[in-house]
């Protein structure tokens, strides 16, 4: 138990327009998802954290109108990056809280986002 | 800022147990500590998490002080699968994790 998915694994695509994605729980409900980001050879920095019926809080720094984030039902949170940029090339990672009393994350395997 | 502190870097021989060390002199009464792991190019792994005893499970065991400043994740016979970057993270209070720059456990041949 405890599966996350995303998609797409990976997209390239061309500066000035936007990508959407996917981050589900597959086996269990999350009311709390978080979006990462992570560059190369870097840790993973959160970006944001997704909350079901609510609108996101996202971290210092990071763009709330650049990184739109819908957490439309229990199993899905998207992430879309508006009029994206080279800079924006990245690592993308989401994760689902598990609610069992310890705030277990269980991770999604990320999406390759290039921007040409 | 990540609130643990872990050696940037650490060699295992394959079969023997990794002996994955961790600080987290700030940790408060109500925080666990949780690893996570991460092979190249992939979403990090749950591994293992604990509050104040020893946990084991089927990946590990974690092994926390007394005064829970301090805990060693160890992989009993690790493989050259386990080769990885393991991060040692103490759990926030709404939930968020913040990610350190982690060991990289190297096992070898």
């Amino acid at each position: 138990g405890a599966v996350v998915s995303q998609h797409p694994s990976w997209v390239i695509c061309k500066s000035g327009t936007s990508v959407k994605i996917e981050c589900r729980s597959l086996d269990f409900q999350a009311t709390t998802m978080f979006w990462y980001r992570q560059f190369p050879k870097q840790s993973l920095m959160l970006m944001a954290t997704s909350n079901e019926g609510s609108k996101a809080t996202y971290e210092q720094g990071v763009e709330k109108d650049k990184f739109l984030i819908n957490h439309a039902s229990l199993t899905l949170s998207t992430l879309t990056v508006t009029s994206a940029h080279p800079e924006d090339s990245s690592f993308y990672i989401c994760s689902a809280r598990r609610e069992t009393g310890t705030d277990t994350q269980y991770f999604g395997p990320g999406t390759r986002l290039t921007v040409l | 800022d990540a609130k643990t502190t872990q050696p940037p870097s650490m060699d295992c021989a394959e079969g023997r147990a990794a002996n994955l060390p961790c600080n987290h002199s700030t940790i408060s009464g109500n925080e666990y500590v949780y690893w996570y792991r991460q092979i190249h190019s992939q979403g990090p792994q749950y591994i293992i998490h604990g509050l104040k005893n020893n946990e084991t499970n089927e990946m590990a065991s974690l092994i926390i002080t007394e005064d829970r400043k301090s805990s060693t994740l160890i992989l009993p016979h690790a493989t050259l699968r386990d080769t990885a970057v393991y991060y040692c993270i103490v759990g926030g209070s709404q939930g968020n994790l913040i990610f350190g720059k982690g060991t990289k456990l190297s096992v070898k041949p």
